[in-house]
């Protein structure tokens, strides 16, 4: 069975404050996710990565960096935490490069407060 | 612009009857679509899913429908059980070889006992 492991269920951390999200998957995938889902408007695309240190921008980059050294792993930045990005945080991944129709596979979120 | 679009926020039914729950989407490029189920505090888990050049997929008690010509899909659940209460997302994609996904706002399913 496919694992993605979040490093914390729950965080809370200041504004201003460099978070740091991780994400391990253990079943060797090459495309790694990050979204968020705040109520009422589903799970947004954050980054992704398709390859280790490869990554692309999705739906709301913004506030946001990413970082992909190893395979296994894919960590999300808030660079300076703002109140607005207290969110629950979701990390996937899917096995192949190159297919599109395959299901990501998700961790369990991390809930994120900013005060 | 919300190109995934569920516009029922929540739905409730009886235990054994059927659940209809419905998506609706804007971008042609589509041609995969998804549903998935989330507990709360649990990741969105995978359920279902259909490729474009079908209009039917059956997976025990889940079937999910897609008219393409309507760009609208839906999930019936029967009969519907009260551990299938959860939010249901349905997710779109296409046009890029990076499986990303475009998701829907979600439906609250509560199964009455």
């Amino acid at each position: 069975d496919v694992k993605v492991t979040q490093s914390s269920r729950y965080l809370v951390k200041r504004t201003g404050e460099k978070v740091f999200l991780e994400c391990v998957q253990d079943m060797d995938h090459e495309n790694m996710f990050w979204y968020r889902q705040d109520p009422g408007l589903g799970l947004r695309l954050i980054y992704f990565s398709y390859d280790v240190k490869m990554k692309e921008k999705g739906d709301i980059p913004e506030g946001y960096s990413v970082s992909r050294e190893k395979k296994e792993r894919f960590s999300l930045i808030l660079e300076s935490a703002s109140t607005n990005q207290t969110s629950m945080y979701l990390c996937a991944s899917t096995p192949v490069q190159g297919i599109s129709n395959q299901p990501q596979h998700f961790g369990d979120g991390t809930r994120l407060s900013i005060l | 612009d919300q190109q995934v679009k569920q516009n029922s926020p929540s739905l409730s039914v009886q235990e054994g009857r059927i659940s209809i729950l419905n998506c609706d989407y804007t971008n042609s490029m589509f041609d995969y679509f998804l549903w998935y189920k989330k507990y709360p505090a649990e990741g969105p888990t995978f359920l279902i899913s259909i490729s474009s050049i079908k209009d039917k997929n059956e997976d025990g008690r889940f079937t999910v429908f897609l008219n393409k010509s309507a760009k609208h899909l839906s999930l019936h659940i029967v009969p519907s059980q009260p551990g299938d209460s959860a939010v249901y997302f349905c997710a779109a994609s296409g046009g890029t070889s990076y499986g990303k996904l475009t998701f829907g706002q979600g439906t609250i399913l509560t199964v009455h006992p």
